[in-house]
């Protein structure tokens, strides 16, 4: 089975900076990766498909990149309502793995 | 508005069993792939399975093969998730999710249910 592994598993940036969370896929899965967004005590939101289509109404600051087993979130302006855990996910075919996530706060 | 809210969760015992529901409304039940989603506490997503619009593809993933089953009723627009054999890792909020795209054996999860916990504990 292809293993999805994120990094950092947690970071600490300021609002307004730059901030970017990588995926890696062990096998190549194309451009079949989903990015989603769990906030403290909430039920997760999908951010970004298709490795990067943004879903409607998510804020231009998300945007995604990549293909092929290396995969990026980045968040251009960290905003205070962005505390969460983000993960990624596979869903070229079954098992459809999600990464071990990546706490971001604020510092 | 799309809901899908889950029911069934509770406390049992190792090696028992629970069934699971999510009931949905707001679009075609019958159209979509669904999705069993799990979260123990203080932990990542894992995903449970998976179930093709007709019901004629299903996934497990294999830390719950061969002791769950998921299955529909499209007359219903009702998603189900037998459990049986139940462990303590087993214990976690369980979610359904809608994959996002009509028709799709798979897909990214684009609405979800508020969850329903499950915890296994003597």
């Amino acid at each position: 089975d292809i293993q999805m592994t994120q990094s950092p598993s947690s970071l600490s940036a300021s609002v307004g900076d730059r901030v970017t969370i990588t995926c890696r896929a062990s096998q190549g899965i194309s451009n079949y990766l989903a990015w989603y967004q769990q906030k403290p005590g909430k039920v997760p939101k999908i951010l970004i498909y298709a490795a990067s289509t943004l879903q409607s109404g998510v804020p231009s600051r998300f945007s995604g990149s990549g293909s092929g087993t290396d995969f990026t979130l980045t968040i251009s302006s960290l905003q205070p309502e962005d505390v969460a855990t983000y993960y990624c996910q596979k869903y070229n075919s079954a098992p459809l793995t999600f990464g071990g996530g990546t706490k971001v706060e604020i510092k | 508005e799309v809901q899908l809210v889950e029911s069934g969760g509770g406390l049992v015992k190792p090696g028992g069993s629970l069934r699971l529901s999510c009931a949905v409304s707001g679009f075609t039940f019958s159209s979509y792939s669904m999705n069993w989603v799990r979260q123990a506490p203080g932990k990542g997503l894992e995903w449970v399975s998976s179930i093709s619009s007709s019901g004629g593809y299903i996934y497990y993933a294999d830390s719950v093969k061969g002791r769950f089953t998921i299955s529909r009723d499209n007359a219903k627009n009702s998603l189900y998730l037998q459990m049986n054999s139940l462990r303590a890792e087993d214990t976690a909020v369980y979610y359904c999710a809608r994959v996002g795209k009509e028709g799709a054996p798979y897909y990214y999860m684009d609405v979800w249910g508020k969850g329903t916990t499950v915890t296994v504990s003597s």
